[in-house]
């Protein structure tokens, strides 16, 4: 199975600052069709989980843009340009190049310092 | 409106059972594939199950082997899990999504307790 790890755990952020997730996998995410099939999700306090970007980069209709994806291979960053209050909740990256099991990441919670 | 509504969910005893079910909305179901994910409390997020668009092709988490079975109805719109043999490490909120998990339900909360 593709081990997921997200760090940090917790991410304090001052609104307006940028931050930055990390999603690492065990094996490379690079799928035999050439594409990279890592997604990262937005799960606010009480509410259910919400794609915010797909195949590594791709932004979902209705993400604001300071969210970005990146990465390659075993790496890969969640990045929030300038975070806003709405930001604050927990992200997951996922995989879904090499499954079953699809496999998601620990989780980052993102609060406002 | 795309919507996924899910039901089913209620305290029950070890050992127990328990039938999910999510009813789609909004778009046309039996062109997608789906899964069940569920989030214990306070925990992340963990896949328990896929069925493919026609019901052909099913998979299963291995802790969930032989005791979830994944089904769904297109005529109705309509995606089942039924939990079997249930303990007290499957409570959850069990949510229905697509494929993509571009489309989620709001979750139904499961509770394995005597």
């Amino acid at each position: 199975d593709v081990v997921m790890t997200q760090s940090p755990l917790s991410l304090p952020v001052t609104l307006g600052q940028p931050a930055s997730i990390s999603c690492r996998s065990s094996q490379s995410l690079v799928h035999s069709d050439g594409n990279t099939y890592l997604n990262w999700f937005q799960q606010r306090p009480g509410q259910s989980p919400r794609r915010l970007i797909y195949k590594v980069s791709n932004r979902d209709s209705g993400v604001p843009d300071r969210f970005s994806g990146s990465g390659s291979g075993t790496d890969f960053t969640l990045k929030i340009s300038r975070v806003e209050a709405e930001d604050v909740g927990v992200y997951y990256c996922m995989q879904g190049s090499h499954w079953p099991p699809l496999t998601f990441g620990g989780g980052t919670k993102v609060e406002i310092k | 409106e795309v919507q996924l509504v899910e039901s089913g969910g209620g305290l029950v005893q070890p050992g127990g059972s328990l039938r999910l079910s999510c009813a789609a909305s909004g778009f046309t179901f039996s062109d997608y594939s789906m899964n069940w994910v569920r989030q214990a409390p306070g925990k992340g997020l963990e896949w328990v199950s896929y069925i493919s668009s026609s019901g052909t092709t099913i998979y299963y988490a291995d802790s969930m082997k032989g005791r979830f079975t994944i089904s769904r109805d297109n005529a109705n719109n309509s995606l089942y899990l039924q939990m079997n043999s249930l303990r007290a490490e499957d409570t959850a909120v069990y949510y229905c999504a697509s494929h993509a998990f571009d489309i989620w339900g709001q979750g139904t909360m499961v509770t394995v307790s005597s």
